[in-house]
């Protein structure tokens, strides 16, 4: 089993729709989470931090489920320039961070 | 946000040159930075973690002879891919983390082309 695991996508969204993203990891000692987009050849870029307590930023909503060890990430009103690669990043302290393979976002007009 | 600068941002050079490419964190000390490897519609895959005064750890698979890593001080590492081949082409990022549970953050890819 790989250690962080997404969606597979791509997801075909129209502009406006709500869309949420799917992600497991397998090390229980996992410490903080974290969601990154990235753009076609373009560098990662920090989308949030995940919290326990759950975080909102925007249209943009994280909640972890430590239990049952899986991290979401919810975009509300998506918007053409949601449309990306979006990455679940996973990190045990004192580890490297193990990021997902990512899940593709095409928002239509 | 911090930032993370990465020079050059596109490389073309013939078979057989080694490249260089630097990693600076401008506005924060990193105590860790990462490099990565990225081909074309595929995964991020990490490459070698280094820490500031120390040897790098590489990933398996990765040729530390090869891709010669240097984190001198806390803002400033360097990958140096050595007698660089066509499969050597590909986009090459850093990330920098200042410590522990702390978020990466990514500068802006180095666009590597072997011919």
């Amino acid at each position: 089993r790989k250690e962080v695991e997404q969606d597979p996508g791509p997801f075909n969204v129209p502009e406006g729709a709500t869309v949420a993203f799917n992600c497991t990891y397998s090390n229980s000692a996992s410490q903080s989470f974290f969601w990154y987009r990235q753009d076609c050849r373009k560098e990662p870029k920090l989308l949030m931090s995940v919290y326990s307590s759950g975080n909102e930023d925007g249209r943009f909503t994280a909640q972890l489920n430590r239990a049952s060890q899986y991290i979401s990430l919810l975009i509300r009103d998506s918007k053409l320039s949601d449309s990306a690669t979006y990455l679940c990043v996973v990190n045990t302290h004192g580890q490297n961070f193990v990021f997902g393979p990512g899940t593709r976002l095409s928002v239509l007009p | 946000g911090a930032v993370v600068s990465q020079h050059p941002s596109w490389v073309i050079c013939k078979s057989g040159t080694s490249v260089k490419i630097e990693c600076r964190s401008l506005d924060f000390q990193a105590t860790t930075m990462f490099w990565y490897r990225q081909f074309p519609k595929q995964s991020l895959m990490l490459m070698a973690t280094s820490n500031e005064g120390s040897k790098a750890t590489y990933e398996q698979g990765v040729e530390k002879d090869k891709f010669l890593i240097n984190h001198a001080s806390l803002t400033l590492s360097t990958l140096t891919v050595t007698s660089a081949h066509p499969e050597d082409s590909s986009f090459y990022i850093c990330s920098a983390r200042y410590e522990g549970n702390q978020p990466q953050h990514f500068g802006d890819g180095t666009r590597l082309s072997i011919l």
